[in-house]
């Protein structure tokens, strides 16, 4: 199964709201990060946040992290019809020493201008 | 250009063959990951490797073979291509410091007719 579940699963907002999006998991981890596909493309780092930290920025992302609830939060503010893409958490399992990257189902953001 | 090289981007195959997706990075990485991409699945990891010569399963290792003889290459061999394997497969690489995300390739859009 997988470790990381997105929530919604599609998300259809207006330019210039924000957009949130959830993610739990299962297991311990180091770190969780975020990516944003585009459409027929391949993934892209978005933002990576230790276990260590509750809250980090980038721009107009903010994600969350609660590592007792397991669950993340990523936060896009004054969207752009730019942002429509499927956004995926992923994080990093550990499996017989060593640390391999889980992504969840991703959500389906969809801006509309 | 710095990055992650898949090929081929399409490929088209009979039940039965074999065949080798190639990976590249250029990034001096030494971790490497494989995952296949199915609609509403998310990614799901086939193989990963922490260096050359060390490869290890995902969530999903049947019906696929990997090696790392060198740091830049990580080809996914299908042993006995089946219709279920038919996906859109991603190459990822990231160095082995903590806190960096990964690079994806561009993906390779594979059908098993």
């Amino acid at each position: 199964s997988q470790q990381g579940e997105e929530d919604p699963q599609a998300l259809s907002i207006q330019e210039g709201e924000n957009a949130t999006m959830n993610c739990s998991y299962k297991t311990s981890i180091n770190n969780l990060q975020w990516y944003r596909q585009n459409s027929g493309r391949g993934l892209v780092h978005l933002i990576l946040i230790r276990s260590n930290e509750r809250e980090k920025h980038s721009g107009r992302l903010r994600v969350t992290l609660d590592t007792s609830k397991k669950s993340s939060s990523l936060l896009i503010t004054a969207s752009r019809a730019a942002d429509t893409a499927s956004y995926f958490c992923a994080t990093d399992a550990r499996t017989s020493g060593t640390y391999k990257y889980i992504f969840g189902t991703g959500t389906r953001l969809k801006v509309l201008a | 250009n710095a990055g992650v090289t898949q090929t081929p981007k399409f490929q088209v195959l009979k039940t039965g063959q074999s065949m080798t997706l190639q990976c590249a990075q250029d990034m001096n990485h030494e971790y490497m990951s494989w995952y296949r991409q199915d609609p509403g699945m998310g990614l799901r990891l086939i193989h990963y490797s922490v260096g050359a010569g060390i490869t290890d399963q995902g969530e999903v290792p049947n019906g696929y073979n990997v090696s790392r003889s060198t740091t830049e290459d990580f080809p996914l061999r299908l042993l006995s291509a089946a219709p279920s394997q038919t996906s859109v497969y991603f190459c990822a690489s990231r160095g082995a410091r903590a806190g960096y995300g990964y690079t994806f390739g561009s993906g390779t859009r594979l059908t098993i007719v």
